[in-house]
């Protein structure tokens, strides 16, 4: 089975100020990987996914993520941060096709909470 | 932007009520998925869906929860006898059938049971 593991569980940054959100994963294989951002009182929103090729992936609103098979891990950066990406990052993974009977499941880490001040 | 559509945004119980929250997928999504988020962001899987068959769910939905995704009708998910544990946020995710494995969430449904 596979897991998430989000060491920062609150992370402050001031606006303008670069951010890194890590994530690192247990799997026996290399799982499908995704960021999602959960603003107040909201459901999560998709950032970005990867599944294969480049390991520097492009997401929405300048956020980016790159994979490292040797580290098992799944950063997510920003260049700059804007106080309107104070919310909850969650990094999650999938055995993807490998389950495809199954609906293949997302597993969750715990979030990590950002505050971005002014 | 998600168009899962999730109803009601909250919902309040008493312990021992019946509680019953709906979703709509997005648009030609055939597999719909339940999750239980609690207060600390632990996400737990209930149910799945392709189409209107149960792909999987945990022992825990057999028991009180029920869930069903009719054609024609949005899905749902119900709880028999509400428990204070059971207050969570309820999502709602969907994707398409194949091997694209993104699900795109609804807003939650925010029960609270009393």
């Amino acid at each position: 089975a596979q897991s998430v593991t989000q060491p920062d569980a609150r992370v402050t940054v001031s606006e303008g100020a670069s951010l890194q959100l890590r994530c690192k994963y247990s799997s026996s294989v290399t799982p499908y990987l995704f960021w999602y951002v959960q603003y107040p009182r909201q459901g999560l929103q998709l950032l970005l996914k990867y599944y294969s090729g480049d390991p520097v992936v492009q997401g929405v609103n300048g956020f980016e993520a790159e994979f490292s098979k040797s580290n098992s891990s799944f950063h997510l950066r920003k260049a700059s941060v804007h106080w309107s990406d104070s919310a909850v990052y969650f990094c999650a993974v999938s055995m993807g096709g490998m389950q495809q009977g199954t609906g293949s499941k997302l597993s969750f880490g715990k979030g990590a909470k950002l505050t971005v001040s002014p | 932007n998600s168009k899962v559509i999730q109803t009601p945004r909250y919902l309040v119980k008493g312990q021992g009520q019946k509680a019953k929250m709906r979703c709509i997928p997005e648009k030609g999504h055939p597999v719909v998925f339940w999750y239980q988020q609690n207060k600390n962001n632990e996400f737990k899987f209930l149910i799945n869906f392709q189409n209107q068959e149960v792909l999987q769910q945990i022992d825990m939905t057999e028991k009180r929860f029920s869930a069903e995704c009719p054609s024609n009708s949005p899905c749902s998910l119900e709880i028999q006898s509400s428990e204070a544990g059971d207050s969570a946020l309820y999502l709602c995710a969907s994707r398409t059938g194949g091997c694209a494995e993104t699900l795109y969430f609804g807003s939650g449904t925010r029960l609270t049971v009393l």
